[in-house]
């Protein structure tokens, strides 16, 4: 059964940084990973899609990678904002390759 | 990407009583999915809607307390019958568009007191 880990739990950083957020999956047996963010009481934006077949995909200031061999995928956000401020969370399609497991998500702060 | 829409966008319920949440997308889709998000947690999937069929729930969730119905390929509801407390959440719907990328509606408070 796929389970999805994200670390750290939250992350606090003045602007202008460059920071990384970790995902860890179970199941390497996964044909894509996504990552979304999510705004306060709000629903889900996905930011990016990699396939199996990539290792890395970006989308203007975001990068992430997957490793299927080691299990990990990471997000790396290249001069944070205070408008980055949300929850980032990573999912793995679950066993049946249909619907998405969650990891319970990296809230950044970004102070100006 | 698909655009989808769920009404209501929130609700505060009494205990026992039930509230169906509808969910529109603007394009036909093959696959679509309820995710439950409890206050500070993540997302964990109620059931797949199946257009046609019955839907199929996760372990942990039953068809009486969450009726869906998937009447065509753009429209779903999710009902969460005999409320209580601890079905205060977010409620999700999502859909599967193309091969793999999914796409997931603003949400549905749900405040049962």
């Amino acid at each position: 059964k796929q389970e999805v880990t994200q670390i750290p739990a939250a992350l606090s950083v003045p602007e202008g940084e460059n920071l990384v957020l970790n995902c860890s999956f179970t199941d390497s047996a996964i044909y894509n990973l996504q990552w979304f963010r999510q705004d306060p009481g709000k629903g889900l934006t996905s930011l990016l899609l990699i396939q199996s077949s990539q290792r890395e995909q970006t989308s203007g200031r975001l990068n992430a990678s997957l490793d299927k061999s080691s299990g990990r995928s990471t997000l790396y956000i290249a001069a944070s904002q205070p408008g980055d401020s949300a929850t980032y969370l990573c999912a793995a399609p679950n066993q049946a390759g249909t619907a998405l497991i969650f990891g319970k998500g990296t809230t950044l702060s970004v102070s100006s | 990407s698909a655009v989808i829409s769920q009404k209501p966008s929130r609700d505060i319920c009494q205990r026992g009583t039930s509230l169906t949440i509808q969910c529109q997308v603007d394009s036909q889709v093959t696959m679509m999915f309820w995710y439950r998000q409890q206050p500070g947690q993540s997302l964990t999937l109620i059931a797949t809607a199946n257009q046609g069929s019955e839907a199929t729930y996760e372990s942990g969730f039953v068809i009486d307390k969450f009726p869906i119905s998937r009447p065509n390929l753009t429209f779903s509801t999710l009902t969460v019958s005999n409320m209580s407390p601890e079905d205060s959440s977010i409620y999700l719907c999502s859909v599967r568009q193309g091969e793999y990328e999914q796409y997931f509606g603003p949400g549905t408070r749900l405040t049962v007191t």
